[in-house]
């Protein structure tokens, strides 16, 4: 299973953009780029994912490198209740359904 | 609503006492998947079963069963506890492709 890289905390303010950055240098032709988030007490929440493309969703956006060696998770307008666990992953089209959670970055939001 | 119910939240109990953590989902999905998490380990997949009656072993499947009688339904049986199986565990669910999956909030287990 291919790897991803993934800072370990980000700070941001409230109301404005959050970008979360993720390299996965190797990354295959077949695997999806997924993000979970996890809030603080929670189970783990499906965010966004892509294969090649830019994707927008009601929650966020993720935009995809061209060589797909990396991605950015982006956050319009943080809010306090954005704080939590972000996990980029990468899942096989083929797989067995498993999602290899690292250790993620967990952003904090500022008022 | 969609939802994947774990029962219970918080459990502690001794070593040697069987135990069972139900895990259920109201979306009609195929696949699910348990879980645990541990500091500094992050989330392992314990067991998956892809649809009734079948299902298979995940990263870390010692001392864990599992069955799927029923598409919703879906229980982690621990038969003699361990401490080292204290931890917090999550079910998931997710359809066909498994492209969203859905989490439980969570049973936190302690084994004395």
């Amino acid at each position: 299973d291919a790897k991803t890289t993934q800072p370990n905390s980000m700070e941001s303010n409230e109301e404005e953009p959050v970008h979360l950055p993720c390299n996965h240098s190797t990354i295959s032709g077949t695997d999806y780029i997924h993000w979970y988030r996890q809030l603080p007490s929670q189970g783990p929440e499906y965010v966004i994912h892509g294969l090649t493309s830019n994707v927008n969703n009601r929650m966020a956006s993720l935009a995809i490198a061209e060589d797909r060696k990396s991605s950015t998770l982006i956050l319009h307008r943080a809010t306090l209740r954005d704080a939590a666990v972000y996990y980029c992953i990468l899942r096989d089209s083929g797989n067995t359904g498993k999602l290899i959670f690292g250790q993620g970055t967990t952003l904090q939001v500022k008022p | 609503e969609a939802q994947v119910t774990q029962n219970p939240r918080y459990l502690i109990t001794v070593t040697g006492k069987k135990l069972t953590v139900t895990c259920s989902q109201n979306m009609n999905h195929e696949y699910m998947s348990w879980y645990r998490q541990d500091p500094g380990l992050g989330l392992r997949q314990i067991y998956y079963s892809m649809n009734v009656e079948v299902t298979d072993k995940g990263d870390v499947p010692e001392g864990y069963k599992v069955s799927r009688k029923e598409k919703r339904n879906f229980p982690l049986i621990l038969e003699s506890p361990s401490p080292n199986q204290t931890s917090l565990y999550f079910c998931a669910s997710g359809d066909r492709g498994h492209n969203i999956q859905y989490f439980g909030a969570g049973t936190r287990l302690s084994v004395l």
